[in-house]
């Protein structure tokens, strides 16, 4: 049981647009703490996809975007493409846990 | 150019030791926050232990008292030791080099490949 509550599995069609949500609590994203998302494709490391609730790293394209309110945060991705099919995982901090990953979302390209 | 190359999985039983290895090139560890992440097979990411100037450490609940996280400078290596291990702690291991979010808090910008370790008899 992941402290913070990602879906397990999300689909869709390529050029549509998905969003991952994460759920946490009054003590990790609704105590302020950002908010940062991870793409893993099977058998690779994990890969920096948004930090600080809404930033880019240089290279992530712009169909991917972040953003956060209360005790939650999302993941939206846009023009879905095959490429995209990966997990994704949600990564906080929490005042009592210390760093907390969300469980991670499988997203499957249709 | 940033890499991170880890080193020193296994196959070892449980109770047993082993030490992780990450050697860093690129930037200098010391002057970093370095952390380990584990992946068990199957499951999602698991933080377990950062280090910064190699003085601060900081464990999850499941690793405190038989994990060790330290960095050597002339080698510019990250390390983990682990002991007392369990068939729990069976997963991939990352290193990565963290940067500062608000708060003080981190999150992991550059990621090695893995190492794998597994704890079985």
């Amino acid at each position: 049981q992941s402290v913070l509550t990602q879906p397990p599995s999300l689909s869709g069609a390529p050029g549509q647009r998905v969003t991952i949500s994460c759920t946490g609590s009054s003590s990790n994203i609704g105590a302020g703490y950002d908010v940062h998302w991870y793409q893993q494709f099977p058998g690779t490391a994990p890969k920096l996809l948004i930090f600080g609730n809404t930033n880019r790293p240089s290279g992530v394209p712009d169909r991917f975007s972040g953003s956060k309110s209360g005790t939650s945060a999302s993941l939206a991705i846009t023009g879905l493409q095959a490429e995209d099919e990966a997990d994704y995982y949600c990564q906080s901090y929490d005042s009592t846990l210390s760093v907390v990953f969300g469980g991670g979302t499988k997203l499957t390209v249709l | 150019e940033v890499q991170l190359v880890e080193s020193g999985g296994g196959l070892v039983q449980p109770g047993g030791s082993l030490r992780l290895s990450c050697a860093a090139s690129g930037f200098t560890v010391s002057s970093n926050y370095m952390s380990w992440v584990r992946q068990a097979p199957g499951k999602g990411l698991e933080w377990v232990s950062t280090i910064y100037a190699g003085v601060r450490t900081y464990y999850a609940d499941s690793v405190t008292g038989r994990f060790t996280i330290s960095g050597d400078n002339s080698k510019n290596t990250l390390y983990l030791q682990m002991n007392s291990l369990r068939a729990d702690d069976t997963a991939a291991y990352y290193c990565a080099r963290d940067a500062l979010a608000a708060a003080g808090t981190v999150y992991f910008e550059y990621w090695g490949l893995g190492t794998l370790v597994t704890v079985s008899s």
